[in-house]
């Protein structure tokens, strides 16, 4: 069965560098995400994105954040001076159709960012 | 904004009992999803509905569109089936942002 792949699974920075995490989504898909769960907290959503620009974003993803699909095939999640709340176990998923509310969503394994 | 409770938060209980999680929700919504997330942190999908019920082997999910309600159950209940289920949903209908509950952390004991 087709996977959303991320990579790195582990990341560790340093405060104020920039980390680009990366995600290949399944390959038929339409619609990506990235969601942010902070250890013991719930799941957030960050940002969607659909036909190469952002569909929906949190209050979170403030001007930090950045997304890209530089190609057919990848979808990456940019930070840009990493602070230490940004540690967190970072999800990529894609979908279908409108994944929010009207297609299930494919996840990734995660990559857990590190800050120090 | 959808706001998501589940319950309980926690729920342990001996293998082959009958599992049910809770999941309320306060704005119309478009169609709901059950994740499972592993003890390793990965998330999986079980389950996306708009209504009715919908069933997965030894999981059932059920929702209540008027009632803003939805069950996850599972049927004979197996030590594998430990993780944490959480319930999200759009933040109105037909959104693309969703929102997570708190998560129910389930542990079946042999």
């Amino acid at each position: 069965e087709p996977e959303v792949t991320q990579t790195p699974s582990h990341q560790v920075t340093q405060m104020g560098q920039e980390v680009i995490l990366r995600c290949v989504p399944i390959s038929n898909h339409l619609y990506f995400y990235w969601y942010r769960q902070i250890l013991g907290q719930k799941v957030e959503f960050l940002v969607s994105f659909y036909n190469n620009e952002i569909s929906e974003k949190s209050e979170i993803f403030d001007d930090q954040f950045s997304v890209e699909r530089p190609d057919g095939s990848n979808f990456t999640l940019k930070i840009r001076s990493t602070k230490l709340e940004d540690s967190a176990m970072y999800f990529c998923a894609s979908s279908e159709g409108t994944g929010g509310g009207n297609s299930p969503l494919h996840f990734g394994n995660g990559t857990r960012l590190t800050v120090t | 904004k959808n706001e998501v409770e589940q319950s309980p938060q926690n729920l342990t209980a001996q293998e082959g009992e009958f599992i049910t999680i809770n999941c309320s929700y306060s704005v119309g919504i478009s169609a709901l999803h059950w994740l499972q997330q592993h003890p390793g942190g990965g998330i999986v999908s079980l389950f996306m509905l708009s209504s009715g019920k919908k069933k997965h082997g030894r999981l059932i999910a059920t929702i209540n569109i008027q009632e803003k309600h939805s069950s996850l159950h599972i049927t004979a209940s197996h030590p594998r089936d430990s993780a944490v289920y959480i319930c999200a949903v759009p933040k109105d209908f037909g959104n693309e942002k969703l929102t997570f509950g708190t998560g129910t952390r389930l542990t079946i004991i042999p």
